[in-house]
């Protein structure tokens, strides 16, 4: 089954307690991509990467970490954790990188809720 | 999961209208959308998207429209079903770029 999974779902940690968010699609997608999601702000993103070892900031990509060593992984880390990191974090991948002239529709993980004390 | 749907606009159509879902995009230089739908403690799915050399598409019971002119895109719900209950979101990405910047979304209600 063509997936995106993340992992944890849910985790709740401490101010400055290194976490790390991972992600994995088995659909061959050269492009994912990290989004966090609260309310009344919608689908913000925060890294990116168009294929291997490329990698570039979203929006809000301020305390998070990402790394693309592999097609199907790509992490999200968080080196120490803060409150305002409390969200709901979506991993998503696509076949083609948008605005390259192809589709490109963005397949979503389940969601990684995330409560930093 | 729930608290997604907090503070966001709402719509609420009677089961078996039509719905009508807005979205005003920032970026001019936006050449291609999609709508997603979200339903509670899932992930988003694609719904439709189009391109700006278009200014109508059609999908199964769904229809998106595109006003360039007024940077304004709609989506349109034949025949709301209970199970259409869910947060639409609006997206674009401007030409030649890997950015997709999200609307924050419009919680559509279906009274059954």
């Amino acid at each position: 089954e063509a997936q995106v999974t993340q992992n944890p779902r849910y985790l709740i940690t401490v101010t400055g307690k290194k976490l790390t968010v991972t992600c994995s699609q088995n659909m061959n997608h050269e492009y994912m991509s990290w989004y966090r999601q609260d309310p009344g702000l919608g689908l913000r993103q925060i890294y990116y990467s168009m294929n291997v070892e490329v990698t570039d900031k979203g929006d809000v990509p301020e305390g998070y970490k990402v790394s693309r060593k592999e097609k199907r992984n790509f992490p999200l880390i968080l080196e120490s954790p803060s409150p305002n990191q409390t969200s709901l974090y979506f991993c998503a991948s696509s076949l083609y990188s948008p605005g390259t002239g192809n589709t490109g529709e963005l397949f979503f993980g389940e969601g990684s809720r995330l409560t930093v004390l | 999961g729930e608290s997604v749907g907090l503070h966001l606009p709402t719509l609420s159509v009677q089961e078996g209208d039509n719905s009508i879902i807005n979205c005003a995009y920032s970026n001019s230089a936006s050449d291609y959308f999609i709508w997603y739908k979200q339903e509670s403690g899932k992930g988003p799915q694609f719904i439709i998207d189009i391109r700006s050399n278009m200014d109508k598409r059609q999908g199964q019971r769904v229809t998106v429209l595109l006003n360039k002119t007024v940077k304004h895109l709609s989506l349109q719900i034949a025949a709301t079903q209970p199970g259409d209950s869910a947060v639409y979101f609006c997206a674009e990405t401007p030409g030649g770029y890997q950015k997709v910047t999200f609307g924050i979304g419009t919680k559509l209600q279906v009274i059954p």
